[in-house]
């Protein structure tokens, strides 16, 4: 079975418009981290937020905030007033101990900001 | 702070051929993992290092190895290159100790690899 999940291979956004880029994720450990990144068309990986699953809050970075439904088992990405500099491809990971803490990852979403 | 460095950024090499991927993490974190990025099987954790030991190791051949020197860069060789090898190789450091679950890793940008 799938650990990480990423429904949405593709997205079409326009710009300055808010957008979701769902996650949901498999494990039976009650501690775990969630993580999504970007991966612009260099390459490069590019770290954006975390979410423990103990926190208690939704984590946010700038624009970027998490929305952790832990019993629904879902970290979607939020992306508030879209850039064209946010077209990437994103990829959600996850670790645990049971895998031990190796980042296993998402398939990603390719996410493509109009103008 | 210079980021994390991959040499070479680019590499072709025929089938049955070895190659010899370096990375040189950010300078004071002793951790370095790396993955291997493919449009088929996505991300895949190759092995982890820390202080020159393997700490963590995915599900990937013999033929797939690696070793961390005492500055912490690190090394991966592929021997006896199969067409399927070819994909782009992350590396990452991260400061952060084995079993944490925040690990924060920075990547580098990645060398791709081409086997014909």
């Amino acid at each position: 079975a799938q650990k990480i999940t990423q429904t949405q291979p593709g997205m079409f956004v326009q710009e300055k418009e808010a957008v979701t880029l769902d996650c949901t994720y498999d494990t039976s450990d009650q501690s775990y981290g969630l993580f999504w990144y970007k991966q612009p068309s260099s390459g490069e990986m590019i770290f954006l937020i975390y979410q423990g699953s103990y926190d208690e809050q939704n984590a946010t970075e700038g624009r970027y905030s998490l929305n952790f439904q832990k019993a629904r088992k879902s970290a979607n990405l939020v992306i508030s007033a879209s850039q064209l500099g946010d077209s990437a491809m994103y990829f959600c990971a996850m670790r645990e101990r049971d895998s031990n803490y190796q980042l296993i990852w998402g398939a990603g979403t390719k996410l493509i900001i109009k103008p | 702070k210079a980021g994390v460095t991959q040499t070479p950024r680019y590499l072709i090499k025929t089938r049955g051929q070895q190659v010899t991927l370096s990375c040189s993490p950010i300078s004071g974190h002793r951790s370095v993992s790396w993955y291997q990025q493919t449009p088929g099987q996505g991300l895949q954790f190759l092995f982890e290092y820390f202080s020159e030991t393997q700490r963590n190791k995915g599900n990937f051949p013999g033929r797939f190895s690696g070793r961390q020197f005492s500055n912490s860069r690190s090394e991966m060789n592929v021997s006896t290159l199969e067409l399927g090898d070819s994909a782009l190789y992350l590396c990452a450091s991260s400061s952060s100790v084995a079993g944490a679950l925040y690990n924060e890793q920075f990547f580098g940008p990645g060398t791709r690899l081409t086997v014909l």
